[in-house]
This record gives structure tokens, sequence and C-alpha cells, in this order.
């Protein structure tokens, strides 16, 4: 079974800095996704960036972007110039491409992020 | 595009009772998720229907969780009986097989006293 792991519980950065949030997974399928999703205190879960495991070139979304290193089954979001509305609860998923699990999303534990002012 | 929307947005019950969360996918979605959210378990999946159809139900905790999708647009969770364990934020999520995305709903906020 595919497994997502965030070793991060908390993070601090401070505002307009960068700030990487690490995760790990474990599947033996080579084909899947993976996704960042942000969670602010309002509690909606927001799409932030994807990543298509075929593709060898990092997704990127104006300050978000990702280190996909797939061989090492490593998955790292990386936020520049921070703001203060980053704030919030960052989870990172994988989804397969095959099977009876193809609907689903799996999820790490999260990574709070707090910006500082 | 409205996104997913759920209802009702804060539910407070009394443990027992029938409770009745409802989910409306995105238009032109054809998987819909129910997950469940607490601080000690996270985010766990309930339930998940491709059109229309309940494909994985594993994650339902008991007896006492059931799901319905009668058509494409329509999906309820229901609680019967309700326990205060099942205190949590409950939110449903569509997306279409093309795409990879999962678009969330606001969530329902549960608390059964």
């Amino acid at each position: 079974a595919q497994t997502v792991t965030q070793s991060q519980p908390e993070m601090s950065v401070q505002e307009a800095e960068t700030v990487t949030l690490s995760c790990t997974y474990d599947t033996s399928e080579s084909d899947y996704y993976l996704f960042w999703y942000k969670q602010p205190p309002s509690r909606q879960m927001i799409l932030v960036i994807r990543q298509e495991a075929y593709k060898q070139q990092n997704a990127t979304e104006n300050r978000f972007s990702v280190n996909f290193q797939k061989a090492a089954k490593s998955f790292s979001l990386k936020i520049s110039d921070s703001q203060l509305g980053d704030a919030a609860m960052y989870f990172c998923a994988y989804r397969s491409e095959y099977g009876g699990s193809q609907g689903n999303l799996i999820f790490g534990k999260g990574t709070k992020l707090s910006v500082k002012p | 595009d409205a996104g997913v929307i759920q209802s009702p947005r804060h539910e407070v019950t009394e443990m027992g009772q029938e409770v009745t969360l409802r989910c409306k996918p995105i238009s032109g979605h054809d998987y819909l998720f129910w997950y469940r959210q607490t601080m000690m378990r996270g985010l766990e999946l309930l339930i998940y229907f491709n059109n229309n159809v309940p494909i994985d139900d594993s994650g339902m905790p008991e007896d006492r969780f059931s799901a319905k999708m009668p058509n494409a647009s329509f999906s309820t969770l229901k609680i019967q009986p309700s326990e205060p364990r099942d205190s949590a934020v409950y939110f449903c999520a569509s997306r279409n097989t093309r795409g990879g995305e999962q678009y969330f709903g606001p969530g329902t906020r549960l608390t059964v006293t």
C-alpha cells in the first residue's frame, strides 16, 4: 500500500523569505500523481500544485514550485517570497493511476506553516 | 463554476439523532469522495463513487454511516444514530476521470453533544 510521510509537523518562515516543506512517499507504481494542498484556518482545502510522475520537469505555480525526485520518492514544496496569507496547513497527497485505488488520494499528516511578519 | 457545494456548513445535534450531510459535485465530474477530518486521525477517506456507483466504502467506520449518490449532481452522507465521537469536519470532493485534480467543498463541521 502507498504511504505519504511529512516529517515536519510545524515550520516557520519570515515574511518575504523562502521555505521548503518536505514530503516522501512509498509506492511500487511507476505512474501516479502528486499534489500539495493548502488548508488555511477557514479549513477550505485548496489545491496548490500537481505533478505527474512521468514528467521530469518540476511543476511551478507562481511562487510555488516543487522538487520532484522520483528515484528518491521525494516531493518537496518550495514557497518563495512568503506572504502572511501562506500561513496554513499543507498536505502532500498521492494518487495512483491504476486499479481499484485509482480514485483515491492518500494524504500525509500535514505541515503547519507559520509566517512571521 | 460554483465549485463543490456542501450543506449544512455547521451542524450541532444531540447523541442518538440522525444527521444528513449533503453534497453537490462540480458539474461534469464523475468521481465523488467523502472525507472526515479530525485532529487525532487527520484526513480519512470514508467512501467514493464513480458514475454514481460506490467503489470503495472500506473507510466507512461502521453501519451507522451510509452514503448514497442517486444522481450525478447529488450525494448524501447519513449518520444514524450519531455519537459524540462522530464530531469532525466532513468534506466532499469531486474530480473528473481525465483530470488529476480533486476539488474540495468547504466542509461541514459536525458537533454531536
